[in-house]
């Protein structure tokens, strides 16, 4: 498509619990990009592939999160054992090259109680 | 350690008047830098960029202007439209072919237009 897709809008799940986010790039676009927006203004990057290769996955937490980008299948974000500190808006972002501006998604609002 | 600063949380423009966003970096390393627009509750939206090679770039309403001895670069608007409100966000990233391509990202800054 010609947007990131993120799914779904909203998630909501209690402390300890699995947490799965998705996302689309835009087609033809080879690196892909996951932010953690914690406090409003604030991004985290976690991780990037290039197509289905983790590229750089310096920022990702060691334990509880994980990252796929399988072919023909939207990537995935997944948290497990969620914590409150997980609340956040995670957002996804695709590009054609590697260094040129990435394209994002609307996000995830993910919210742990 | 914040490596992308943009000290101005907000700013008010009057429509029609430029607005000049400033943002400051401590690292480098960067090469590439991009300014990024983003409504509440959207994803933040590509405006326009700048290599580390040029010292400006202009696209329509919007240049973007990089001093890099002071390692400072400035987006100007002109002129602002209310439908320019939003928070305004710098980010950077490098160096190119060093093998990461994240962005780092300033706190941003919510730019008011008023009719």
């Amino acid at each position: 498509g010609e947007e990131v897709a993120q799914t779904p809008k909203h998630l909501v799940r209690g402390e300890g619990q699995k947490a799965k986010l998705y996302c689309a790039p835009i087609k033809g676009h080879s690196y892909v990009f996951w932010y953690q927006q914690v406090l409003k203004n604030e991004f985290k990057f976690l991780i990037s592939f290039q197509n289905e290769n983790v590229f750089d996955e310096t920022g990702m937490p060691k334990e509880r999160f994980s990252a796929k980008c399988l072919p023909n299948s939207p990537c995935s974000l997944e948290i497990q054992a969620t914590k409150l500190e997980d609340s956040a808006v995670y957002f996804c972002a695709s590009s054609h090259w590697s260094n040129q501006p990435q394209h994002f998604g609307d996000g995830t609002r993910l919210s742990i109680l | 350690d914040q490596q992308v600063k943009q000290n101005s949380p907000s700013l008010s423009v009057q429509e029609g008047r430029i607005s000049i966003l400033n943002c400051d970096y401590t690292n480098s390393m960067f090469d590439y830098f991009l300014w990024y627009k983003k409504y509440p509750a959207e994803g933040p939206t590509f405006l326009i960029s700048i290599s580390s090679i040029k010292d400006k770039n202009e696209d329509g309403r919007f240049t973007v202007f990089l001093n890099k001895s002071a390692k400072h670069l400035s987006l100007h608007i002109v002129p602002s439209q209310p439908g320019d409100s939003a928070v305004y966000f710098c980010a950077a990233t490098g160096p190119s072919g060093a093998g990461s391509y994240q962005l780092t990202f300033g706190k941003g800054t919510k730019l008011s237009v008023i009719p």
